[in-house]
């Protein structure tokens, strides 16, 4: 079985705090992706990499940034964090597409059981 | 803008009954979807991908996939209360990662 997992359940922060996320998957995944989801607005982008070192913006990557120095650990930083990050934040894994190539989106992916940041 | 449509709900069905759960979506070079099953304060779950028209059954569970109607659905038969949860639809296009709805509420009464 894929195992997403993520380094905190709850986090509760002060605005203006550095916030680190780690988020590490044990399947050997090529992909590996953040998002936040708030009530009504679904399940939102925020950062993915198809590699190590490699990272693209997602749909709403301000106020965060990434790092993937290692296959099986992707993180999400909040540099100075704000009341309005508050929100669950989930990662997820998949491998490649079924072509070979990184085809983002093509293959299934595993979430982890996601953080709920509370910024206050 | 990709969009990916799905009835908030909530939908409700008695137990032992089918579930019927739509999704449409507006990009035609999709390729991928996939249905997720979310119990509250939980992370996502995949429960079925299908990549090509017509129906997939896992179980209690069939997809039906119509590109050339852009929709994919979600059958549940013999619905269990523990089936009561939101149900994400996803779609992909090669280049992109999932595109998400916003989720039906299926509600199965005892």
């Amino acid at each position: 079985d894929v195992k997403v997992t993520q380094s905190s359940r709850y986090l509760v922060k002060r605005t203006g705090e550095k916030v680190f996320l780690e988020c590490v998957q044990d399947m050997d995944h090529e992909n590996m992706f953040w998002y936040r989801q708030d009530p009504g607005l679904g399940l939102r982008l925020i950062y993915f990499s198809y590699d190590v070192k490699m990272k693209e913006k997602g749909d709403i990557p301000e106020g965060y940034s990434v790092s993937r120095e290692k296959k099986e650990r992707f993180s999400l930083i909040l540099e100075s964090a704000s009341t309005n990050q508050t929100s669950m934040y989930l990662c997820a894994s998949s491998p490649l597409g079924t072509s070979g190539r990184p085809l983002l989106g093509t293959a299934e992916q595993y979430f982890g059981p996601g953080t709920r940041l509370t910024v206050t | 803008q990709k969009e990916v449509e799905q009835n908030s709900g909530p939908l409700s069905v008695p137990e032992g009954a089918i579930a019927s759960l739509n999704c449409t979506y507006s990009d035609r070079g999709s390729q991928s979807f996939f249905w997720y099953r979310q119990y509250s304060g939980k992370s996502p779950e995949l429960i079925m991908s299908i990549y090509s028209n017509g129906d997939k059954e896992d179980g209690r569970f069939t997809a039906q996939l119509n590109k050339a109607s852009q929709y994919v659905s979600l059958l549940i038969r013999d619905s269990q209360p523990s089936d009561s949860a939101t149900y994400l639809c996803a779609v992909s296009n090669s280049g992109y990662a999932l595109n998400f709805g916003k989720g039906t509420s299926l509600l199965v009464t005892p």
